[in-house]
């Protein structure tokens, strides 16, 4: 059965603190995605990367690092935590190719606040 | 500007009805679409996809359209249940085939 992992579910951070986020994938996929979904605004890419040691910016990278050492492995980096950056992170992991193609698979969800 | 509309306020329905979704893009020229599937407090599950030269995909209780000349997909539950009770999101591929992007999603209530 097909999987992706998240380290937390929840997580409470102060600001400023440094935070990581770990998703793990074990379909062997090479696309791997970090989302925030806040109410209203739907799901928003953060980045993604293609292979290992690659990687893209979506369309919200602002304050958000990534890192993807192992091709099952995909971490998001908050440097400095922000009250704004309070939201429910998904990771997500798809086979390669076009990107509308293929269906991805979601991971739990880590809910988030910075307080 | 580029945008994705589904309908933002919940839509209620009555048990054994069939339900109707709507998905409208602007400034997109989709080769993909995507619906999925979110429960409260847990991640997106993929339904169905939909290729732009296909006009409509079903699988179970389930049906898709998609009309490019409208800019419009509608997702179909027929002979809706309660569990069916969910948020369900559209996806469409961006113009450079990178990534998907995602509607807000529209809350289905079935109400027994």
């Amino acid at each position: 059965d097909v999987k992706v992992t998240q380290s937390s579910r929840y997580l409470v951070k102060r600001t400023g603190e440094k935070v990581f986020l770990e998703c793990v994938q074990d379909m062997d996929h090479e696309n791997m995605f970090w989302y925030r979904q806040d109410p209203g605004l739907g799901l928003r890419l953060i980045y993604f990367s293609y292979d290992v040691k690659m990687k893209e910016k979506g369309d919200i990278p602002e304050g958000y690092s990534v890192s993807r050492e192992k091709k099952e492995r995909f971490s998001l980096i908050l440097e400095s935590a922000s009250t704004n950056q309070t939201s429910m992170y998904l990771c997500a992991s798809s086979l390669a190719g076009t990107s509308g193609n293929y269906e991805q698979y979601f991971g739990p969800g880590t809910r988030l606040t910075v307080t | 500007s580029q945008k994705i509309e589904q309908n933002s306020e919940a839509l209620n329905i009555q048990e054994g009805k069939t339900a109707t979704l709507t998905c409208n893009y602007t400034n997109y020229s989709p080769a993909y679409l995507q619906w999925y599937r979110q429960d409260p407090g847990r991640g997106p599950v993929f339904l169905l996809l939909i290729r732009e030269n296909e006009k409509e995909k079903r699988k179970e209780r389930l049906k898709v359209t998609f009309d490019t000349t409208l800019k419009q997909s509608l997702f179909h539950i027929t002979a809706s249940q309660p569990a069916d009770s969910a948020t369900y999101l559209c996806a469409l591929d961006d113009s450079y085939g990178n990534k998907l992007v995602f509607g807000a999603g529209t809350i289905l209530r079935v109400k027994s």
